[in-house]
């Protein structure tokens, strides 16, 4: 089955810095990369995704990127902000039996010091 | 629009006792369905998906068990709980042939 790796499993930034988390994937049928943010008890809410047509996409201040060669994609977050400090998830998604099968990393804490 | 409901938001309960936790889905019809699990301070465990009325799949064998008695009604359940049954118990729906979840609130489950 797909394994996805990512790192690192915590990160500290200072406030206006750019920050960085990186994934990995095994499965090569996996197609679909959402990145989910997880603020502290609240529920994970997609921020942005990445089909496998596609090498890189931007929202405003965050952007993802996917080389689909070395089957990795990465979450770039640039001027980060207090309130961008949460638990990031990465996940490859690929369909199977009729549902979407979807694999999450184990999740990166990001801190913005403000 | 699409709304995900899922209660109770927390819950503590006993070791031994039964669990039932609610997640429906509203604005869409045949949704696909999962419970998801995430113990404290770690990653998302799928648990059960469904694609239809009556189609319960697992990924964790396990002490729990899944139903869909209609169609945006999603249900899990545990005859006898467990410690290592506590976690936050995430519901989420897709749109069939769809991509991108979206996730109930949570329930936070305490065995004591």
């Amino acid at each position: 089955g797909e394994n996805v790796e990512q790192h690192p499993s915590t990160l500290s930034v200072q406030e206006g810095d750019s920050a960085v988390i990186k994934c990995t994937y095994s499965d090569s049928a996996s197609n679909y990369f959402p990145w989910y943010k997880q603020e502290l008890g609240k529920r994970p809410q997609l921020i942005i995704d990445i089909r496998s047509n596609v090498g890189e996409k931007k929202d405003q201040r965050i952007a993802v990127t996917l080389n689909k060669t070395a089957k990795h994609f990465s979450l770039h977050i640039t001027e980060t902000q207090p309130e961008d400090s949460a638990v990031y998830f990465c996940a490859a998604s690929v369909y199977s039996g009729g549902y979407q099968k979807v694999t999450f990393g184990t999740g990166t804490k990001l801190q913005v010091i403000p | 629009s699409q709304t995900i409901h899922q209660w109770p938001a927390t819950l503590v309960q006993p070791v031994g006792s039964p669990l039932s936790l609610e997640c429906t889905v509203e604005g869409t019809s045949n949704p696909n369905l999962y419970w998801y699990r995430q113990a404290a301070g770690r990653g998302l465990q799928l648990l059960f998906y469904s694609v239809g009325i009556g189609q319960i799949s697992s990924e964790v064998p396990q002490n729990l068990s899944a139903s869909r008695p209609q169609d945006r009604q999603f249900i899990l359940s545990s005859k006898k709980l467990l410690l290592s049954d506590s976690g936050f118990y995430l519901c989420a729906w897709s749109r069939p042939l769809d991509y991108g979840y979206t996730f109930g609130s949570g329930t936070r489950l305490t065995v004591v």
